[in-house]
């Protein structure tokens, strides 16, 4: 139980156009969901939190006009960067919370979207 | 603020053996949460064990082991018997405390690259 898929996999685009990375929680509700972006061989950084059906909560410094992120539903999130530039090329990694016991403990992680802006 | 720090970017273990990954947090929250996660080169997050702060006895999952020392602040993973799996990054993260209005958010340490030698 508790997975978390993220589509797609991996992603090419040209710089200046736009890309969406959805986030999906397959067998639980997902309360709060989060997104990180994680550079080559550094850590985890979160970029922001998103409850559903509310506007996402996004960490200092990060640009909310460039990374959309859109929670419709308990069970998927979404997030969009607009018109993407090479250094936003990065691993993208979501997490979801659920609503009760261990589920709400834990994050649960995607697998993560490698973005690679050409 | 919260604070992450893993102090060993990369450690080797001999197969069988047991390693120490260390950690060391900071914060002035009473109640948080502690995690080790470990990353494989497939970029994937996998949840290993939790400690909370209120809990009496060291977390064990397994092989794996947290070496809980709240005065100290130090949260140390202990896998035992290494195995050429275990090699991978090592991410300890800390998550503040469950009360209205947390945003139960993880902050990550930098990482330790763990490689274990057959």
């Amino acid at each position: 139980g508790a997975v978390v898929s993220q589509h797609p996999s991996w992603v090419i685009c040209k710089s200046g156009t736009s890309v969406k990375i959805e986030c999906r929680s397959l067998d639980f509700q997902a309360t709060t969901m989060f997104w990180y972006r994680q550079f080559p061989k550094q850590s985890l950084m979160l970029m922001a939190t998103s409850n559903e059906g509310s506007k996402a909560t996004y960490e200092q410094g990060v640009e909310k006009d460039k990374f959309l992120i859109n929670h419709a539903s308990l069970t998927l999130s979404t997030l969009t960067v607009t018109s993407a530039h090479p250094e936003d090329s990065s691993f993208y990694i979501c997490s979801a919370r659920g609503t009760s016991g261990r589920l709400s403990v834990e994050q649960y992680f995607g697998p993560g979207t490698r973005l690679t802006v050409t | 603020a919260q604070k992450i720090t893993q102090t060993q970017p990369g450690m080797f273990v001999q197969e069988k053996e047991a390693v120490t990954l260390d950690c060391t947090y900071d914060t002035s929250d009473p109640s948080y949460g502690l995690f080790w996660y470990k990353q494989p080169s497939s970029g994937e997050m996998i949840f290993l064990i939790y400690q909370g702060s209120y809990d009496q006895q060291n977390a064990t999952e397994g092989r794996y082991s947290l070496n809980f020392q709240k005065a100290r602040k130090s949260a140390n993973l202990v896998i035992s018997a290494s195995q050429l799996g275990d090699s991978a990054m090592y991410f300890c993260a800390m998550r503040e405390g469950r009360r209205l209005g947390s945003s139960y958010k993880l902050i990550f340490g930098s990482g330790t690259r763990l490689l274990v030698r057959p």
